[in-house]
């Protein structure tokens, strides 16, 4: 089975502090992908890989950056956080086809 | 600009019924469509994927259909049960978006006992 975990699942930050968040995949898959889920928005991609140290622009990459040093690894970084960055974070990875996701970080900034 | 649309947004079934959620999109230029389902507050699982070259798939009481030429899917549960209530989202991954998948908004699903 493939196995997608994320660090944390519930996470309490204040705002303006410096937050990662984690992801691995033990699939070997060449594609990771960061995703925003919110009420009334559905799913927003934040950043996306395609390889090691490969990272492209999803739809809202504002306010974040990533960091794939590792084939099973793609952090999540938060440079600031603010309160508009609450959310469920949700971390996928894919062969050439099919996405397979984590369980989710409930990320709360106050 | 490929868009994914389901309807509709929530839908409230009896147990044992059969039913069928409908997903729509604007570019038939996709290499799949996935299927998945969401629990509250958990992650997204992945129930069917079907390619661009197939027609459906079926995975026990679950089955997914592709019509490429009119832009839609359909996914067919039969004999519903209470633990079928979820979230059911599709997800089209389309060439014309660097192969990223597009989400619809999700078919809010309650089967009641």
């Amino acid at each position: 089975d493939v196995k997608v975990t994320q660090s944390s699942r519930y996470l309490v930050k204040r705002t303006g502090e410096k937050v990662f968040l984690e992801c691995v995949q033990d699939m070997d898959h060449e594609n990771m992908f960061w995703y925003r889920q919110d009420p009334g928005l559905g799913l927003r991609l934040i950043y996306f890989s395609y390889d090691v140290k490969m990272k492209e622009k999803g739809d809202i990459p504002e306010g974040y950056s990533v960091s794939r040093e590792k084939k099973e690894r793609f952090s999540l970084i938060l440079e600031s956080a603010s309160t508009n960055q609450t959310s469920m974070y949700l971390c996928a990875s894919s062969d050439a086809y099919e996405q397979y996701f984590g369980p989710g970080t409930r990320l709360t900034v106050t | 600009k490929q868009e994914v649309t389901q309807i509709p947004a929530a839908l409230s079934v009896p147990e044992g019924e059969n039913l069928v959620l409908n997903c729509s999109f604007t570019d038939s230029a996709i290499y799949n469509l996935q299927w998945f389902r969401q629990d509250p507050g958990k992650g997204l699982t992945s129930l069917l994927l079907i390619q661009s070259s197939q027609r459906e798939q079926t995975s026990g009481r679950l089955n997914a259909s592709l019509d490429k030429s009119s832009g839609r899917s359909t996914l067919y549960i039969a004999a519903s049960q209470p633990g079928d209530s979820a979230t059911y989202l599709c997800a089209a991954g389309s060439y014309n978006q660097g192969g990223k998948l597009i989400f619809g908004q999700g078919t809010e699903l309650s089967v009641k006992p």
